[in-house]
């Protein structure tokens, strides 16, 4: 199947400070990319659509100030966390869509990062 | 109500057990249903995908549609300890553009 790389698989950072999260499809071209975010036990919440050349639709509830989502080429979407605080601590994935159709029956997913804010 | 209720387990078998996983909806409009497979720490993987109702089959795994009752299930035969696992199911719509999660079943199977 296709394949999703998300870097990095874990991250530690300071309260206050910036986190960059990357999600790569390795041998096909999104044109959407999809970022949901796993508190323990919880199912997947998606916070935001990335459009490739515009920009990303945001989730009622979601802080587009907070989490800043740029598409800039058909095979990377960038997830950055601003300003970091311990409640962002969570498992943030990324998602891509082999077609073009309907949104998740070629869904692939990065691994996952796991961010800890302390 | 949630849009989609997924008992989240843990449910524990036995190595060669049936195992049946299950979700429920509210919203007729879905149309593509989805089994997702999440091993811990890391992101979901597709298993199978069914449109409308009916039944479909891959290997050990079997996922059936009843659309008439929103009832979706995914049946998994002769479990193996490498089964364990946490499934997700996901729906969507053909207009609506997004998948929506159940909470996810954790699955153990003892060997």
């Amino acid at each position: 199947g296709a394949v999703v790389s998300q870097h990095p698989s874990w991250v530690i950072c300071k309260s206050g400070t910036s986190v960059k999260i990357e999600c790569r499809s390795l041998d096909f071209q999104a044109t959407t990319m999809f970022w949901y975010r796993q508190f323990p036990k919880q199912s997947l919440m998606l916070m935001a659509t990335s459009n490739e050349g515009s920009k990303a639709t945001y989730e009622q509830g979601v802080e587009k100030d907070k989490f800043l989502i740029n598409h800039a080429s058909l095979t990377l979407s960038t997830l950055t966390v601003t300003s970091a605080h311990p409640e962002d601590s969570s498992f943030y994935i990324c998602s891509a869509d082999l077609s073009s159709g309907v949104t998740g029956i070629e869904a692939f997913f990065g691994q996952g990062t796991r961010l800890t804010v302390v | 109500q949630k849009e989609v209720e997924q008992d989240p387990g843990p449910l524990s078998v036995p190595e060669g057990a049936i195992v049946s996983l299950n979700c429920t909806y509210s919203n007729s409009a879905f149309q593509y249903f989805m089994w997702y497979r999440q091993y811990s720490r890391k992101g979901p993987e597709l298993l199978m995908y069914t449109y409308s109702s009916g039944n479909k089959e891959d290997g050990r795994f079997t996922a059936q549609v009843d659309k008439s009752s929103k009832y979706i299930s995914l049946f998994i035969r002769d479990s193996q300890p490498s089964d364990s696992a946490t499934y997700l199911c996901a729906m969507s719509d053909p207009g609506f553009q997004k998948l929506v999660f159940g909470t996810g079943t954790r699955l153990l199977v003892s060997p």
